[in-house]
């Protein structure tokens, strides 16, 4: 079974720095998707990247970046010029590629609460 | 806001009483699901719905029970529930189901606490 782990509970970055949030994953697929969500107080899950592991190349969405190491199964997230905006959870989702699993069908890790200081 | 609306935001009930879920979207999507997510665990997924149809129950209790009426509304109806089910629930829909990097909408998610 697969399962994903994210080791910081919380972190903390000063306004403007750049921080990088881990995620690690265990599977035995060689294809399959990796996503980052955000959950802000709102509490609604929004999704911040995503990642085929066909794609060599690491996605990036305008200040959000991932460091894809698919041999080493690791997926972090790395935000630039952190906002206070970008104070929330951070989950670190997997799913299959396999078409009989369902869109939905995520393996969330834990989280890691990323706080922000002005 | 993403298009998926959950209501009520808060709920509070008693292990004794019956109440339900709501979670509407407008988006066009065809695939609708309910997740629970418990302090200190990863989010789990519960039920999905595909075309109205149910095409997934992930080992849920008896005591949830879900409706899809329409391609656009879920509804979680809650009876005898114990103190564990407190937790926040969030609805999410998709396009479609097939396992893709299909992007998910969720909702707000309602706050239940069983007393």
């Amino acid at each position: 079974a697969q399962t994903v782990t994210q080791s910081q509970p919380e972190m903390s970055v000063q306004e403007a720095e750049t921080v990088t949030l881990s995620c690690t994953y265990d599977t035995s697929e060689s294809d399959y998707y990796l996503f980052w969500y955000k959950q802000p107080p709102s509490r609604q899950m929004i999704l911040v990247i995503r990642q085929e592991a066909y794609k060599q190349q690491n996605a990036t969405e305008n200040r959000f970046s991932v460091n894809f190491q698919k041999a080493a199964k690791s997926f972090s997230l790395k935000i630039s010029d952190s906002q206070l905006g970008d104070a929330a959870m951070y989950f670190c989702a997997y799913r299959t590629s396999n078409y009989g699993g369902s869109q939905g069908n995520l393996i969330f890790g834990k989280g890691t609460k990323l706080s922000v200081k002005p | 806001e993403t298009g998926v609306t959950q209501t009520p935001r808060h709920l509070v009930m008693g292990m004794t009483n019956k109440k339900s879920l709501k979670c509407e979207q407008h988006l066009g999507h065809n695939a609708m699901y309910w997740y629970k997510q418990s302090a200190k665990k990863p989010l789990e997924l519960m039920f999905v719905y595909n075309f109205k149809e149910q095409t997934e129950n992930n080992s849920v209790p008896s005591r949830f029970s879900p409706e899809c009426p329409n391609s656009s509304h879920l509804f979680l109806h809650l009876h005898t529930l114990q103190p564990e089910d407190s937790a926040l629930y969030l609805c999410a829909s998709s396009l479609g189901t097939v396992a893709t990097n299909e992007k998910l909408f969720f909702g707000s998610g309602t706050q239940l606490s069983v007393l």
